[in-house]
């Protein structure tokens, strides 16, 4: 199947700056790709949705500015969380959207990254 | 939106047993409707799929069945065995490749 690579895998940073994390697909162009956070022990939340060439979708109650989301090339999406604070550390998945083909398009998600602020 | 109800948070069989998880969702637009397994700090894997001009789909020990009119769908395991314990999500979407809506999640127990 389709390979989502994320990276870092994991990241501890200092309260009040700024980590990046990437998405890549490595053997397919992604126009659409989708960030979401999964809290320990709790279920994946959709954060945006990120579009090749255009500005991210953001969901409710997720702040765009907090969030920084850039789907700059076909097959790369990052996610900056700037200001990051304690309650940021989490689990941070992305997933790519294969091209349409036959019956339809095809989501795979990246390995996930873990973030830790302290 | 979309609002997907997951039940129940944690499930315990024997080894052997069947396991039964069962998922609501709220609009009728949705039309694809996946389950993942998802291991302690990994990504979620798909494990079976269903749309909803299907009404049950099978792939050897796993069977997901969907009421479309009572808006509910089911993941079955049966012959569970140690290595289905993970936690699994249903998921809603109106078609594949569009943002998810995730359920609770479901913490499976086999034991041995």
């Amino acid at each position: 199947g389709a390979v989502v690579s994320q990276h870092p895998s994991w990241v501890i940073c200092k309260s009040g700056t700024s980590v990046k994390i990437e998405c890549r697909s490595l053997d397919f162009q992604a126009t659409t790709m989708f960030w979401y956070r999964q809290f320990p022990k709790q279920s994946l939340m959709l954060m945006a949705t990120s579009n090749e060439g255009s500005k991210a979708t953001y969901e409710q109650g997720v702040e765009k500015d907090k969030f920084l989301i850039n789907h700059a090339s076909l097959t790369l999406s990052t996610l900056t969380v700037t200001s990051a604070h304690p309650e940021d550390s989490s689990f941070y998945i992305c997933s790519a959207r294969t091209p349409s083909v036959g019956s339809g398009n095809t989501i795979y998600f990246g390995e996930g990254s873990w973030l830790t602020v302290v | 939106g979309e609002n997907v109800e997951q039940h129940p948070s944690t499930l315990s069989v024997q080894e052997g047993d069947s396991a039964v998880i069962k998922c609501t969702y709220s609009d009728s637009a949705s039309n694809y409707f996946p389950w993942y397994k998802q291991e302690l700090g990994k990504r979620p894997q798909l494990i079976i799929d269903i749309r909803s001009n299907v009404g049950e789909k099978k792939d050897q020990r796993i069977a997901v069945t969907l009421n479309k009119t009572a808006k509910h769908f089911s993941l079955h395991i049966t012959e569970t065995q140690p290595e289905d314990s993970a936690v699994y999500f249903c998921a809603a979407s109106i078609y594949a490749g569009n943002m998810l809506t995730f359920g609770g999640g479901t913490r499976l127990m086999v034991k041995p």
